[in-house]
Protein backbone atom coordinates (compact mmCIF):
# COMPACT_ATOMS: atom_id res chain seq x y z
CA UNK A 1 0.00 0.00 0.00
CA UNK A 2 1.27 3.36 -0.76
CA UNK A 3 1.47 5.98 2.33
CA UNK A 4 3.66 7.93 4.74
CA UNK A 5 5.22 6.15 7.70
CA UNK A 6 7.02 7.63 10.86
CA UNK A 7 8.41 5.89 13.50
CA UNK A 8 8.41 5.41 16.20
CA UNK A 9 4.59 6.80 17.03
CA UNK A 10 5.71 7.50 20.45
CA UNK A 11 9.29 8.46 21.43
CA UNK A 12 11.20 9.75 24.64
CA UNK A 13 14.14 11.67 25.08
CA UNK A 14 16.65 13.03 28.07
CA UNK A 15 16.65 16.84 27.67
CA UNK A 16 20.28 17.59 26.12
CA UNK A 17 19.84 14.19 23.65
CA UNK A 18 20.01 14.96 19.85
CA UNK A 19 16.94 12.83 18.40
CA UNK A 20 15.83 11.92 14.92
CA UNK A 21 12.79 11.40 13.45
CA UNK A 22 11.98 9.65 10.01
CA UNK A 23 9.73 10.05 7.42
CA UNK A 24 9.53 7.77 4.78
CA UNK A 25 7.00 7.95 1.69
CA UNK A 26 6.34 5.18 -1.30
CA UNK A 27 3.93 7.54 -3.03
CA UNK A 28 7.05 8.89 -5.68
CA UNK A 29 6.24 12.40 -4.01
CA UNK A 30 8.73 15.72 -4.81
CA UNK A 31 7.98 17.11 -1.99
CA UNK A 32 7.92 16.86 1.80
CA UNK A 33 7.18 18.23 4.90
CA UNK A 34 7.51 18.55 8.57
CA UNK A 35 5.00 20.34 10.90
CA UNK A 36 4.71 20.61 14.54
CA UNK A 37 1.62 20.56 16.86
CA UNK A 38 1.33 21.67 20.41
CA UNK A 39 -2.03 20.62 22.57
CA UNK A 40 -5.14 22.23 21.38
CA UNK A 41 -2.87 24.22 18.19
CA UNK A 42 -2.95 24.13 14.65
CA UNK A 43 0.14 23.05 13.02
CA UNK A 44 3.49 25.15 12.37
CA UNK A 45 5.51 24.52 8.97
CA UNK A 46 9.30 23.84 10.26
CA UNK A 47 11.21 22.37 7.36
CA UNK A 48 9.74 21.71 3.61
CA UNK A 49 11.83 19.95 0.76
CA UNK A 50 10.19 20.38 -2.88
CA UNK A 51 13.06 18.09 -4.26
CA UNK A 52 16.12 16.21 -3.56
CA UNK A 53 19.41 17.91 -1.70
CA UNK A 54 17.15 21.06 -1.16
CA UNK A 55 15.31 22.08 1.22
CA UNK A 56 13.68 25.67 2.91
CA UNK A 57 13.09 26.59 6.76
CA UNK A 58 9.29 27.09 7.13
CA UNK A 59 8.24 29.28 10.21
CA UNK A 60 9.84 27.40 13.37
CA UNK A 61 13.15 25.74 12.14
CA UNK A 62 14.85 26.83 14.86
CA UNK A 63 16.46 23.95 16.90
CA UNK A 64 16.15 21.63 14.26
CA UNK A 65 17.74 20.14 11.16
CA UNK A 66 16.38 17.94 8.04
CA UNK A 67 18.36 16.19 4.89
CA UNK A 68 16.49 15.04 1.45
CA UNK A 69 19.22 12.52 0.22
CA UNK A 70 16.52 10.17 -1.14
CA UNK A 71 13.28 11.09 -2.54
CA UNK A 72 11.22 8.71 -0.20
CA UNK A 73 12.74 9.69 2.91
CA UNK A 74 13.00 13.12 5.02
CA UNK A 75 14.44 12.86 8.27
CA UNK A 76 13.88 15.74 10.95
CA UNK A 77 16.31 16.17 13.99
CA UNK A 78 15.35 17.95 16.86
CA UNK A 79 18.50 19.36 18.57
CA UNK A 80 19.47 20.21 21.88
CA UNK A 81 18.84 23.80 20.69
CA UNK A 82 14.98 23.14 20.32
CA UNK A 83 14.24 24.91 23.81
CA UNK A 84 10.97 23.39 23.88
CA UNK A 85 11.20 19.97 21.83
CA UNK A 86 8.02 17.97 23.28
CA UNK A 87 4.94 17.69 20.90
CA UNK A 88 2.98 15.87 18.31
CA UNK A 89 5.48 15.80 14.87
CA UNK A 90 3.96 15.17 11.78
CA UNK A 91 5.17 14.46 8.27
CA UNK A 92 3.52 15.48 5.04
CA UNK A 93 4.21 14.86 1.01
CA UNK A 94 2.87 16.15 -2.05
CA UNK A 95 3.27 15.98 -5.90
CA UNK A 96 4.92 19.39 -7.16
CA UNK A 97 3.52 18.99 -10.76
CA UNK A 98 -0.17 17.55 -11.94
CA UNK A 99 -3.90 17.01 -11.07
CA UNK A 100 -2.56 15.82 -6.81
CA UNK A 101 -0.38 18.57 -6.44
CA UNK A 102 -2.48 20.66 -3.60
CA UNK A 103 -3.14 17.46 -1.90
CA UNK A 104 -0.94 16.94 1.37
CA UNK A 105 -0.78 13.42 2.99
CA UNK A 106 0.20 13.52 6.32
CA UNK A 107 2.02 10.34 7.69
CA UNK A 108 0.53 9.49 11.54
CA UNK A 109 2.52 11.35 13.45
CA UNK A 110 5.16 11.04 16.11
CA UNK A 111 4.79 12.11 20.11
CA UNK A 112 8.07 13.33 21.21
CA UNK A 113 7.93 13.85 25.14
CA UNK A 114 11.67 15.04 25.96
CA UNK A 115 12.19 14.36 29.94
CA UNK B 1 -0.97 33.93 2.55
CA UNK B 2 -4.47 35.05 3.85
CA UNK B 3 -5.80 34.27 7.08
CA UNK B 4 -8.50 32.74 8.55
CA UNK B 5 -11.48 33.17 10.96
CA UNK B 6 -13.56 29.59 12.37
CA UNK B 7 -15.36 29.50 15.20
CA UNK B 8 -13.58 27.61 18.05
CA UNK B 9 -16.50 24.41 18.00
CA UNK B 10 -19.33 23.10 16.68
CA UNK B 11 -22.21 20.24 17.42
CA UNK B 12 -23.67 18.26 14.97
CA UNK B 13 -26.25 15.68 15.22
CA UNK B 14 -25.71 12.47 13.75
CA UNK B 15 -27.27 12.29 10.35
CA UNK B 16 -28.14 15.57 9.55
CA UNK B 17 -25.77 18.39 7.86
CA UNK B 18 -22.93 20.01 9.43
CA UNK B 19 -21.97 23.44 7.69
CA UNK B 20 -18.81 24.37 8.80
CA UNK B 21 -18.06 28.54 8.50
CA UNK B 22 -14.94 30.10 7.55
CA UNK B 23 -14.15 33.73 6.89
CA UNK B 24 -11.14 34.95 4.93
CA UNK B 25 -12.13 38.32 4.06
CA UNK B 26 -8.39 39.28 2.77
CA UNK B 27 -7.86 36.37 0.38
CA UNK B 28 -6.14 37.38 -2.96
CA UNK B 29 -7.75 36.87 -6.80
CA UNK B 30 -4.97 33.60 -6.95
CA UNK B 31 -5.73 32.34 -3.50
CA UNK B 32 -7.66 28.94 -3.28
CA UNK B 33 -9.84 27.85 -0.06
CA UNK B 34 -8.49 24.23 1.12
CA UNK B 35 -10.34 22.26 3.81
CA UNK B 36 -8.57 19.76 5.82
CA UNK B 37 -9.36 17.49 9.00
CA UNK B 38 -7.66 15.85 11.66
CA UNK B 39 -9.08 13.12 13.97
CA UNK B 40 -7.41 12.76 17.44
CA UNK B 41 -4.43 12.28 17.34
CA UNK B 42 -3.73 11.54 13.77
CA UNK B 43 -2.74 13.09 10.81
CA UNK B 44 -4.74 15.71 9.30
CA UNK B 45 -6.41 14.58 6.27
CA UNK B 46 -7.52 16.61 3.03
CA UNK B 47 -11.34 16.60 2.04
CA UNK B 48 -11.89 19.49 -0.56
CA UNK B 49 -10.67 22.84 -2.12
CA UNK B 50 -12.13 25.64 -4.63
CA UNK B 51 -11.89 28.90 -6.11
CA UNK B 52 -14.41 30.45 -6.52
CA UNK B 53 -17.11 27.45 -8.01
CA UNK B 54 -18.54 25.59 -5.91
CA UNK B 55 -17.04 22.27 -5.23
CA UNK B 56 -18.75 18.61 -4.90
CA UNK B 57 -16.93 15.23 -3.94
CA UNK B 58 -17.12 12.35 -2.58
CA UNK B 59 -16.56 13.14 1.07
CA UNK B 60 -17.98 17.39 1.66
CA UNK B 61 -19.32 19.91 -0.85
CA UNK B 62 -17.67 23.45 -0.39
CA UNK B 63 -19.90 26.58 -1.30
CA UNK B 64 -17.71 29.88 -1.75
CA UNK B 65 -19.51 33.60 -1.57
CA UNK B 66 -19.49 35.91 -4.72
CA UNK B 67 -17.02 37.99 -3.30
CA UNK B 68 -14.70 35.35 -2.21
CA UNK B 69 -14.55 36.25 1.45
CA UNK B 70 -16.10 33.76 3.08
CA UNK B 71 -17.06 29.63 2.55
CA UNK B 72 -19.20 27.05 3.92
CA UNK B 73 -18.16 23.05 4.16
CA UNK B 74 -21.44 20.97 4.11
CA UNK B 75 -20.89 17.50 5.00
CA UNK B 76 -24.05 15.76 3.87
CA UNK B 77 -24.96 13.22 6.60
CA UNK B 78 -22.25 13.76 9.72
CA UNK B 79 -21.38 9.97 11.06
CA UNK B 80 -19.80 9.59 14.40
CA UNK B 81 -16.53 9.15 12.59
CA UNK B 82 -16.93 12.88 11.15
CA UNK B 83 -15.45 14.30 14.88
CA UNK B 84 -12.67 16.22 14.30
CA UNK B 85 -10.59 19.62 13.96
CA UNK B 86 -11.84 21.02 10.46
CA UNK B 87 -8.96 23.57 9.36
CA UNK B 88 -9.85 26.11 6.82
CA UNK B 89 -6.61 27.61 4.82
CA UNK B 90 -6.65 29.67 2.07
CA UNK B 91 -2.97 29.65 -0.57
CA UNK B 92 -2.16 29.74 -3.84
CA UNK B 93 -2.83 26.76 -5.63
CA UNK B 94 0.82 24.47 -6.19
CA UNK B 95 3.57 26.11 -7.43
CA UNK B 96 6.96 26.81 -6.10
CA UNK B 97 7.05 27.83 -2.59
CA UNK B 98 3.97 28.73 -2.19
CA UNK B 99 3.61 24.56 -1.21
CA UNK B 100 3.29 24.79 2.16
CA UNK B 101 -0.16 25.33 4.37
CA UNK B 102 -0.74 27.31 7.18
CA UNK B 103 -3.45 25.87 9.47
CA UNK B 104 -4.77 27.98 12.41
CA UNK B 105 -6.45 26.63 15.26
CA UNK B 106 -9.82 25.33 13.16
CA UNK B 107 -13.25 24.43 14.44
CA UNK B 108 -13.68 21.35 16.16
CA UNK B 109 -16.76 19.68 15.44
CA UNK B 110 -18.52 16.62 17.66
CA UNK B 111 -21.00 14.84 16.08
CA UNK B 112 -23.51 13.44 18.43
CA UNK B 113 -25.59 10.30 18.22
Amino acid sequence: DGGITQSPKYLFRKEGQNVTLSCEQNLNHDAMYWYRQDPGQGLRLIYYSQIVNDFQKGDIAEGYSVSREKKESFPLTVTSAQKNPTAFYLCASSPTSGRGRDEQFFGPGTRLTVL
Amino acid sequence: DAKTTQPTSMDCAEGRAANLPCNHSTISGNEYVYWYRQIHSQGPQYIIHGLKNNETNEMASLIITEDRKSSTLILPHATLRDTAVYYCIVRVEGGGSNYKLTFGKGTLLTVNP
